[in-house]
């Protein structure tokens, strides 16, 4: 089945620094990489993908960057404020295949200081 | 309300007991989920419905059984639980089973087994 890491585990940045969340994959088959974003006393929430015909997505300061021939994908977090702090996951699907189901990364803590 | 709900919030449990979590979604999703959440570790799958029916159990012991009565509801009950079962238990919902539907997470519920 398809594993994902997740490095760093955490992660502490200065208020208005860029911050960079890293996954790495196992599956070729996995096509589709969402990244959740999870604020203390809530479920997670989708804040960005990318699928694998493409190697680089923008949503104002969140970018995600992916290279299939390594099988690994990036969060990228531009000008980063306290509010972005939180648990980030990555995860990996195969969308069209029989596995239906998301494969999530452990997590990375983000904490931004003002 | 709006959302993916779940009551109760927090739960604590002693190892021979019964007790059952609820979540409802008010989205008019189709799929809906289980998913145990450990401190350090990946988000862990345990069950998938569809229209009522269940699609996937990730080899998730027998003291966790769900239930669907209908689209809109989840039910997880609990019984004779062992204390690294102690976990956020989450609930999602997509608009149908695959990996490339985001999915809606309520807030969880905090279970302790003592």
């Amino acid at each position: 089945g398809e594993n994902v890491e997740q490095h760093p585990s955490t992660l502490s940045v200065q208020e208005g620094d860029s911050a960079v969340i890293k996954c790495t994959y196992s599956d070729s088959a996995s096509n589709y990489f969402p990244w959740y974003k999870q604020e203390l006393g809530k479920g997670p929430q989708l804040i960005i993908d990318i699928r694998s015909n493409v190697g680089e997505k923008k949503d104002q300061r969140i970018a995600v960057t992916l290279n299939k021939t390594a099988k690994h994908f990036s969060l990228h977090i531009t000008e980063t404020q306290p509010e972005d702090s939180a648990v980030y996951f990555c995860a990996a699907g195969a969308m069209d295949t029989g596995r239906r189901a998301l494969t999530f990364g452990s997590g990375t803590r983000l904490q931004v200081q003002p | 309300e709006t959302g993916v709900t779940q009551t109760p919030r927090h739960l604590v449990m002693g190892m021979t007991n019964k007790k059952s979590l609820k979540c409802e979604q008010h989205l008019g999703h189709n799929a809906m989920y289980w998913y145990k959440q450990s401190a350090k570790k990946p988000l862990e799958l345990m069950f998938v419905y569809n229209f009522k029916e269940q699609t996937e159990n990730n080899s998730v012991p027998s003291r966790f059984s769900p239930e669907c009565p209908n689209s809109s509801h989840l039910f997880l009950h609990l019984h004779t639980l062992q204390p690294e079962d102690s976990a956020l238990y989450l609930c999602a919902s997509s608009p149908d089973v695959g990996p490339s539907y985001e999915q809606y997470f309520g807030p969880g519920t905090r279970l302790t087994v003592t």
